[in-house]
């Protein structure tokens, strides 16, 4: 089944607590992308990627990481978290390299910053 | 930042009726998208216009785009319980998609 999937679903942490945040997608799409969605504001994109060791920031960077190794993998990393990083999470990719089609989502991840 | 604004913010339906929201823009865009999202998981993709169309139809979808008032709307014909869903627009340029708040609908059986 084609699908972009994101481990883990759910994560409470504390503040200074570095963590990752896995996406991988079975759809051979080139574009990733990576968005926060927090209550009123919709989605907010954090970083992109349009290919292999290719990622370039969204509208909301500060605080995350992101690294695209292999094409079907791009972790967010968050080096020392906060709670105003207390989010839901999504992954997402697309067929165009440049993202401007449709995209598909993850599932989300709902992270709590303590 | 936020680019596109739906209006209005929740609506309620009866079954059958039809839903309209709409969506304004501040930028430039290559398309603009409609998504919906269920009660916190995912967004699906709905539709998609290209800044060169007016309007486009998907099923009980239909979708207008103005960009010389920078605005979209979304209709839903003959809606079912299944449609209750926050939509959210989104608009696409240069290798982004910025999203609006979304407008939550409810469809009453």
């Amino acid at each position: 089944e084609a699908q972009v999937t994101q481990n883990p679903r759910y994560l409470i942490t504390v503040t200074g607590k570095k963590l990752t945040v896995t996406c991988s997608q079975n759809m051979n799409h080139e574009y990733m992308s990576w968005y926060r969605q927090d209550p009123g504001l919709g989605l907010r994109q954090i970083y992109y990627s349009m290919n292999v060791e290719v990622t370039d920031k969204g509208d909301v960077p500060e605080g995350y990481k992101v690294s695209r190794k292999e094409k079907r993998n791009f972790p967010l990393i968050l080096e020392s978290p906060s709670p105003n990083q207390t989010s839901l999470y999504f992954c997402a990719s697309s067929t165009s390299r440049t993202g401007v089609n449709e995209q598909f989502f993850g599932p989300g991840t709902r992270l709590t910053v303590l | 930042s936020q680019q596109g604004e739906e209006d209005p913010q929740a609506l309620s339906i009866q079954e059958g009726e039809n839903a309209t929201m709409n969506c304004s823009y501040k930028t430039s865009i290559n398309n603009l998208q409609w998504y919906r999202q269920n009660s916190g998981r995912g967004l699906v993709h709905l539709i998609l216009i290209r800044s060169n169309e007016r309007e486009k139809h998907s099923g009980r979808l239909r979708v207008t785009l103005d960009t010389s008032k920078k605005s979209s709307s979304l209709l839903i014909t003959a809606s079912r319980a299944a449609d209750t869903a926050s939509y959210f627009c989104a608009t696409f340029y240069y290798y982004k998609l910025s999203f609006g708040a979304g407008t939550t609908v409810t469809v009453r059986a």
